[in-house]
């Protein structure tokens, strides 16, 4: 059984810009989630999708977005891109919704710098 | 309004001794705890969860307890080892279709184990 993957590992980008971040959830695994942990944080909650729809949002504008494919990879797109969104951004997966008392499997994450 | 609150940044402890991470939460809703470990340039791994409805959990070296009266939970190692130093953090979810999917972490405490 393959782990949560995330790619790239690092990632510098200027404001204003847009990016997409990548992730593979482990095989069978319906639900991925989105964090993002700033510097001396806790993760905070972007959103969740199941079965390829949005499940769940936290207090994130809308210029985050996601999808998910049938494939168990799913991407985070955030356009307009601020200094504040320099963060390191988690994707975890797990077999369904958290809120259901399920476990969630974290990648390694991706570092994003906004200059 | 942070939700869940580790107050301790940092805990030493020597080798072979206990280790407590202590957590409290706010949101009477909570009904599913974790406890994440997280090295450098890792994601968080998962260690032990608990569900309200029990006040224990054990799993080799690591104990959880909850006392939802006190809304207060805390990580028991025992005995501690210097692979145990990493940041640890707790995490709470809520039952419900606007909380599915949503984790809520806690700042993280840095354990450092010394030889």
């Amino acid at each position: 059984e393959t782990g949560v993957t995330q790619s790239p590992t690092h990632l510098i980008k200027t404001r204003g810009q847009q990016v997409t971040l990548r992730c593979s959830s482990q095989s069978g695994h319906n639900t991925v989630s989105w964090y993002q942990q700033a510097l001396g944080q806790g993760p905070q909650f972007i959103f969740q999708y199941y079965r390829e729809e949005e499940n769940g949002r936290g207090n994130f504008p809308p210029r985050f977005s996601g999808l998910q494919f049938p494939n168990y990879s799913s991407e985070l797109n955030v356009n307009a891109l601020e200094l504040d969104d320099s963060a390191l951004y988690l994707c975890a997966s797990s077999p369904e919704p958290a809120g259901l008392g399920e476990t969630q499997y974290f990648g390694p994450g991706t570092r994003l710098l906004v200059l | 309004d942070q939700q869940v609150k580790q107050n301790s940044p940092s805990l030493s402890v020597q080798e072979g001794r206990i280790s407590i991470l202590n957590c409290d939460y706010t949101n009477s809703m909570f009904d599913y705890f974790l406890w994440y470990k997280k090295y450098p340039a890792e994601g968080p791994t998962f260690l032990i969860s608990i569900s309200s409805i029990k006040d224990k959990n054990e799993d080799g070296r690591f104990t959880v307890f909850l006392n939802k009266s006190a809304k207060h939970l805390s990580l028991h190692i025992v005995p501690s080892q210097p692979g145990d130093s990493a940041v640890y953090f707790c995490a709470a979810s809520a039952r419900g279709s606007s909380n599915t999917g949503k984790l809520i972490f806690g700042q993280g405490t840095t354990l450092q184990v010394k030889p």
